[in-house]
């Protein structure tokens, strides 16, 4: 079935640098990806929508210089938190819709800033 | 705008026993779909089972059966059988309407933590 694949799992990083993290559609094309983000033992929220070739629509709140995401190919979408604060430490959780009903998540990633 | 309820912030089943999870929508589109998720400690989210809003028989994944009923806007899952592994928290979601970028959209409601004693 359909998979969706994302990289890092864990990432720990110092406050100030960036950090990339990228989402996958393996056995499918994904013109649209969604990122979420979620704070522990509360529920997802949509950060942006990623659109491959074009620029990704993000939601009201969401600062798209500090969360950049680019989709330049029809399997990769990629999430990168510029100027990393610990406030912005959270599960990452990417998702891609197929053709069918089922839409996939990709396993997640967990950034701790310090 | 679409919103989802939970209500059940946390429930508690014995193992083998059935348990229903609570769900309630509210949304002007008449075409819609509803999702459930399991997500184990792990972070990672698992699919569960799926109702379209035209869909006239209710959804049936194995153990997971969804309960619709689209007057009271309400599609509560139902897990037959409880297994230990089935302890994880539980995510009602709907999808918008299809079309344009807006297809895969989907939003949560707040989640329930279903805990299976042995």
């Amino acid at each position: 079935g359909a998979v969706v694949s994302q990289h890092p799992s864990r990432v720990i990083c110092k406050s100030g640098t960036s950090v990339k993290i990228e989402c996958r559609s393996l056995d499918f094309q994904a013109t649209t990806m969604f990122w979420y983000r979620q704070f522990p033992k509360q529920s997802l929220m949509l950060m942006a929508t990623s659109n491959e070739g074009s620029k990704a629509t993000y939601e009201q709140g969401v600062e798209k210089d500090k969360f950049l995401i680019n989709h330049a190919s029809l399997t990769l979408s990629t999430l990168t938190v510029t100027s990393a604060h610990p406030e912005d430490s959270s599960f990452y959780i990417c998702s891609a819709p197929t053709a069918s009903e089922k839409l996939f998540f990709g396993s997640g990633t967990q950034l701790s800033v310090l | 705008a679409q919103k989802i309820t939970q209500t059940q912030p946390g429930m508690f089943v014995q193992e083998k026993e059935a348990v229903t999870l609570d769900c309630t929508y509210d949304t002007s589109d008449q075409s819609y779909g509803l999702f459930w998720y399991k997500q184990p400690s792990s972070g990672e989210m698992i699919f569960l089972i799926y109702q379209g809003s035209y869909d006239e028989q209710n959804a049936t994944e194995g153990r997971y059966s969804l309960n619709f009923q689209k007057a009271r806007k309400s599609a509560n899952l139902v897990i037959s059988a409880s297994q230990l592994g089935d302890s994880a928290m539980y995510f009602c979601a709907m999808r918008e309407a299809l079309g344009g970028t807006s297809y895969g959209k989907l939003t949560f409601g707040q989640g329930t933590i279903l805990t299976v004693h042995p």
